[in-house]
């Protein structure tokens, strides 16, 4: 059975920090990895990873994959108040199955 | 505008009573899909579709039934809901499988 676990489950940070948000992941036949924001409503995509060690980037979020230790980090620097959501991890295998974590709830204090 | 739309938005009802929620896009996608997201679990995947007339189980398939007649809708039936199945409901479609899927606003069902 596929799994994607995420670390840490929740942070607190204030405003300025730098956060890494980790995922792991064990997958029959990996296609991809994605990362979506989740605020009070539905989630809302932020990166698709596929290559290894190739860094995606979009404003302060930055996000790369590790293929061989099966991990992805999602970096955010300067956090802002609107940065605080939850953060969720999903990746796709070869049975078209989407398997998501648990998410990761950020909290930014100004 | 580009959206998934989902309806209703909100349902109370009680068990037993059969219920549909709809579930349609308008970017021409080919993969759709249903989740249900409760607290500690995150998202789980109910059902999936790579085509139309072509339909899948997810994680979570128990007490659903989905069908896709048409490429722009999916809709999430529950035959006989039960008080497990409160949750919140989102629908997502994507271009094909493996690219990034856009989701409606969630439905948000209690079933008493």
């Amino acid at each position: 059975e596929d799994k994607v676990v995420q670390s840490p489950l929740s942070l607190v940070v204030h405003e300025g920090d730098t956060v890494t948000l980790n995922c792991s992941y064990e997958v029959t036949n990996f296609r991809s990895l994605l990362w979506y924001k989740q605020e009070k409503k539905a989630p809302t995509f932020l990166f698709m990873l596929t290559s290894s060690g190739i860094e995606k980037k979009s404003g302060r979020l930055s996000s790369i994959l590790d293929k061989k230790e099966l991990f992805s980090i999602l970096n955010i620097t300067a956090t802002q108040t609107g940065d605080s959501a939850i953060y969720l991890c999903a990746t796709t295998g070869a049975n078209s199955k989407l398997t998501f974590g648990k998410g990761i709830t950020l909290s930014v204090r100004p | 505008e580009a959206q998934v739309t989902q309806n209703p938005r909100y349902l109370i009802t009680v068990t037993g009573k059969k219920l549909t929620v709809t579930c349609s896009q308008n970017m021409n996608h080919e993969y759709m899909s249903w989740y249900r997201q409760d607290p500690g679990l995150g998202l789980r995947q109910i059902y999936y579709s790579m085509n139309v007339e072509v339909t899948d189980k997810g994680d979570v398939p128990e007490g659903y039934k989905v069908s896709r007649k048409e490429k722009r809708n999916f809709p999430l039936i529950l035959e006989s809901p039960s008080p497990n199945q409160t949750s919140l409901y989102f629908c997502a479609s994507s271009l094909y499988q493996r690219t990034e899927q856009y989701f409606g606003p969630g439905t948000r069902l209690t079933v008493t």
